[in-house]
Parts: structure tokens; sequence; C-alpha cells
């Protein structure tokens, strides 16, 4: 079975500063995907960026990059230049090759930015 | 576009009051997922659909939970009876399926949640 760990339950950045959320991943599949999500206090997951297993740059959208370490099983996400509204729950979910199954989501790091 | 649809958004009721929640996926998409969210326990998957067919549901906890998809657009998750323990946030979310070359697994897209209490 899959598993998600995210190891920091919560962090703090100063504004316009860069932030790094861990996450490492165990699974035996050889093909597989990995997602982060945003949940800020109004309760909403929202889909933030996509790694596939055989990618070979990391992915990027906008702010967010993800630093994809496939010998370490690690996808931790970077935020560049935080905002206030930053500030939000973030899971690392991952799913692998049993079609729709085992799409499975971290414990999720709370990440507070501070003015 | 519409995006996931959920109702009712909260839900309170009473200990043993049967509860049914409901989903309507986002069009063309071809999988449903039941998640429940609590502080204790997370995020924990409990059922999901494959072309409205149930396909993996080892994440119910007990069978006063049923879920059913009788067609592409619907799906409800129902509890029946309800206890104190049932209470959390529970979202619902659709993809649509995995594919091209090289090989794309898509994201979910969730629902806004329904809030459950139940006293």
């Amino acid at each position: 079975a899959q598993k998600i760990t995210q190891t920091q339950p919560g962090m703090f950045v100063q504004e316009k500063e860069a932030v790094t959320l861990d996450c490492t991943y165990d699974t035996s599949d050889p093909s597989y995907g990995l997602f982060w999500y945003k949940q800020p206090s109004s309760g909403e997951m929202i889909f933030l960026i996509y790694q596939g297993s055989y990618d070979q740059q990391n992915a990027t959208e906008g702010r967010y990059s993800l630093n994809f370490q496939k010998a370490r099983k690690s996808a931790n996400l970077v935020i560049s230049a935080s905002q206030l509204g930053d500030s939000a729950m973030y899971f690392c979910a991952t799913e692998g090759d049993n079609y729709g199954q085992n799409f499975v989501f971290g414990p999720g790091t709370r990440l507070s930015v501070l003015p | 576009d519409a995006g996931v649809i959920q109702s009712p958004r909260h839900e309170v009721t009473e200990m043993g009051q049967e509860v049914t929640l409901r989903c309507k996926p986002i069009s063309g998409h071809n999988s449903l997922f039941w998640y429940r969210q609590t502080m204790m326990r997370g995020l924990e998957l409990l059922i999901y659909f494959n072309n409205n067919v149930p396909i993996d549901d080892s994440g119910m906890p007990e069978d006063r939970f049923s879920a059913k998809m009788p067609n592409a657009s619907f799906s409800t998750l129902k509890i029946q009876p309800s206890e104190p323990r049932d209470s959390a946030v529970y979202f619902c979310a659709s993809s649509f399926p995995q594919g091209g070359y090289p090989l794309r697994y898509n994201e979910q897209f969730f629902g806004p949640g329904t809030r459950l209490t139940v006293l």
C-alpha cells in the first residue's frame, strides 16, 4: 500500500519569502503521480500541482514548484514569494497504477504566513 | 463550468437518524470518490466508483455506511443509523481517467464538502 509522510505539522514563513513543505512517499508501483492540494480555512480542497513519476522535469505552476527527487522518494512543494493568502493546510497525495485506487493523502502541513 | 456539487452543505441531526449526502460530479468525469475528514484521522477515502460501479469500499467504516451511484451524474452516501462519531466533513471528488502518453494521473476535483454534526 502507498503511504505519504509529511513531517512538518506546522510551518511559519515571512511574507515574500520562499518556503519548502516536505513530502516523502512510499510506493511499490513502477509508475505513479504525485499531487499537492491546498485547504484554506474555508475548507475547500484546491489542486495546486502535479508531478508524474516519469516526468523528466520538475513541475511548476506559477509560484508553486515541486522538487521531485525520485531516488529519495520525495516530492517537496516550494512556494516562492509567500503571500498572506498562502496560509492554509497543504496536503501531499499520490496515486498509483491500480486504476483509481490508492489515491492516498498525507496528514498535511499547516502553513502560516506572517506579515 | 460547474464544479463538483454537494448537498447539503451543513447537516445537523440526532443520533439514530438517517443521513443522506448527495454529490453531482463534473460532467465527463467517470471516477467518483467519497472522503471523510476529521481532525483525528485526517482525510480518509471511504469508497470510489468508476463508471458508476463501486470499485473499492474498503474504507467504509461499517455497515451503517452505504453509497450508491445510480448514474454518471449523481451519487449518494447514506449513514443509517448515524452516531456522534460520524461527525465530520464529507467530501465528494471526481476525476477523469488516467491516460495519454506519457501516462498522466489526473487530479481529483473536490466539492465544497458537507459538514455533518450528529448530536
